[in-house]
């Protein structure tokens, strides 16, 4: 069975420093997502990306996060200066353009910054 | 605004069934979820219930709906010791691509 897969699966990085988190969304879903988990607190919402551009963005996705879909597989999550509060599992979903409302997530890349 | 609430934790017994519960205040919901979290795992889609719905079966899981209360459960008949696992609800509305997540259900299931 496809499935979403994210690399890698544990990131430490120091404050300050960019990071990316990679995903490879399922092969034929066309709407792509990011939510992040703060240990102890919900799954909040990032950002959602269709047909190379944001689709929806919440409150959290500032000026520090951008996503790319760089080549035909890959989807990605850039922080630019990691600060400590962004320290939490990161999850990529994706969903096919005839169910969006089928999102499959991956099994999650946990950041650690220092 | 948009919250969406569980109860932390279910320990129940081999064999029974489990009722996991979820409220959720937005009435413009459109879909409703159950994702399952195994440890070190992702979340797992389980199954969904559109709004104009108020039941749906698959299996093992009966999804029921209380509109009017805003209230959605998932029961697992017969529970394995595989089904323990934290039980996420979840909402989205038509006009958006975000879900909404509660904060989970630890399930314990006790042999």
């Amino acid at each position: 069975e496809p499935e979403v897969t994210q690399t890698p699966s544990h990131q430490v990085t120091q404050m300050g420093q960019e990071v990316i988190l990679r995903c490879v969304p399922i092969s034929n879903h066309l709407y792509f997502y990011w939510y992040r988990q703060i240990l102890g607190q919900k799954v909040e919402f990032l950002v959602s990306f269709y047909n190379n551009e944001i689709s929806e963005k919440s409150e959290i996705f500032d000026d520090q996060f951008s996503v790319e879909r760089p080549d035909g597989s890959n989807f990605t999550l850039k922080i630019r200066s990691t600060k400590l509060e962004d320290s939490a599992m990161y999850f990529c979903a994706s969903s096919s353009a005839g169910k969006a409302y089928e999102q499959y997530f991956g099994p999650g890349t946990r950041l650690t910054v220092t | 605004g948009e919250d969406v609430e569980q109860s932390l934790f279910l320990s129940v017994r081999e064999g029974d069934s489990s009722v996991i519960n979820c409220t959720y205040t937005d009435s413009s919901s459109t879909y409703l979820y159950w994702y399952k979290q195994e440890p070190g795992a992702g979340l797992q889609l389980l199954t969904y219930i559109f709004s104009n719905m108020d039941m749906k079966q698959d299996q093992r899981l009966t999804v029921l709906l209380n509109k009017k209360d805003k209230h959605l459960s998932l029961r697992i008949a017969d529970t394995q010791t595989g089904d323990s696992a934290i039980y996420f609800c979840a909402e989205k509305m038509d006009s958006s691509y975000k879900l909404i997540f509660g904060s989970g259900t630890r399930l314990l299931v006790r042999p």
